[in-house]
């Protein structure tokens, strides 16, 4: 069964900072990886898709990388600023069913 | 991407009574995704909505307890039945409106049972 980790779980920073999230899988059988946001209480808002044949896809500040081998995605966020704030998490899609990490709680201070 | 509306956004019910939770898409989708977050939790997918034929349910979730209708591609629903305070979570549900296995979520119904 697959298990996702995201760690740290949570990460104060100040503004302006770079920041690396981390997900790992403990099946090399990944499918297509989403990262998502969550606002307390809210939904979740797509943030970033990598398909299983891509290594990695970029929207404004968000980079997410993809390395099946290790079994490892980073979502990096550059020039972090308040209004980043939020819960971000990892799926692995496998057909249509996705399998969440526990999340990263990110707080940026201003 | 999709629009995905929830009806209600949130709810307090009694112990042992239902509600029903509505889920509405802007475009017709094949699947329909209902996923259940408990406090402080991530997300369990519950079951997989499909027209026309009965939902998939994921292990530990079951009929009696979750029925779903999907009576069209643009429309579900999610009833939580004789509700405990267990059962006080965040109800979401999603699509795939592109089959490009990405899937965008509703805005989510938060339930508290007392």
């Amino acid at each position: 069964k697959q298990e996702v980790t995201q760690i740290p779980a949570a990460l104060s920073v100040p503004e302006g900072e770079n920041l690396v999230l981390n997900c790992s899988f403990t099946d090399s059988a990944i499918y297509n990886l989403q990262w998502f946001r969550q606002d307390p209480g809210k939904g979740l808002t797509s943030l970033l898709l990598i398909q299983s044949s891509q290594r990695e896809q970029t929207s404004g500040r968000l980079n997410a990388s993809l390395d099946k081998s290790s079994g490892r995605s980073t979502l990096y966020i550059a020039a972090s600023q308040p209004g980043d704030s939020a819960t971000y998490l990892c799926a692995n899609n496998a057909g249509n069913m996705l399998t969440f990490g526990g999340g990263t709680r990110l707080m940026v201070k201003p | 991407s999709a629009v995905i509306s929830q009806k209600p956004s949130r709810d307090i019910c009694q112990r042992g009574t239902s509600l029903t939770i509505q889920c509405q898409v802007d475009s017709q989708v094949t699947m329909m995704f209902w996923y259940r977050q408990q406090p402080g939790q991530s997300l369990t997918l519950i079951a997989t909505a499909n027209q026309g034929s009965e939902a998939t349910y994921e292990s530990g979730f079951v009929i009696d307890k979750f029925p779903i209708s999907r009576p069209n591609l643009t429309f579900s629903t999610l009833t939580v039945s004789n509700m405990s305070p267990e059962d006080s979570s965040i109800y979401l549900c999603s699509v795939d409106p592109g089959g490009y296995n990405e899937q965008f979520f509703g805005p989510g119904t938060r339930l508290t049972v007392l």
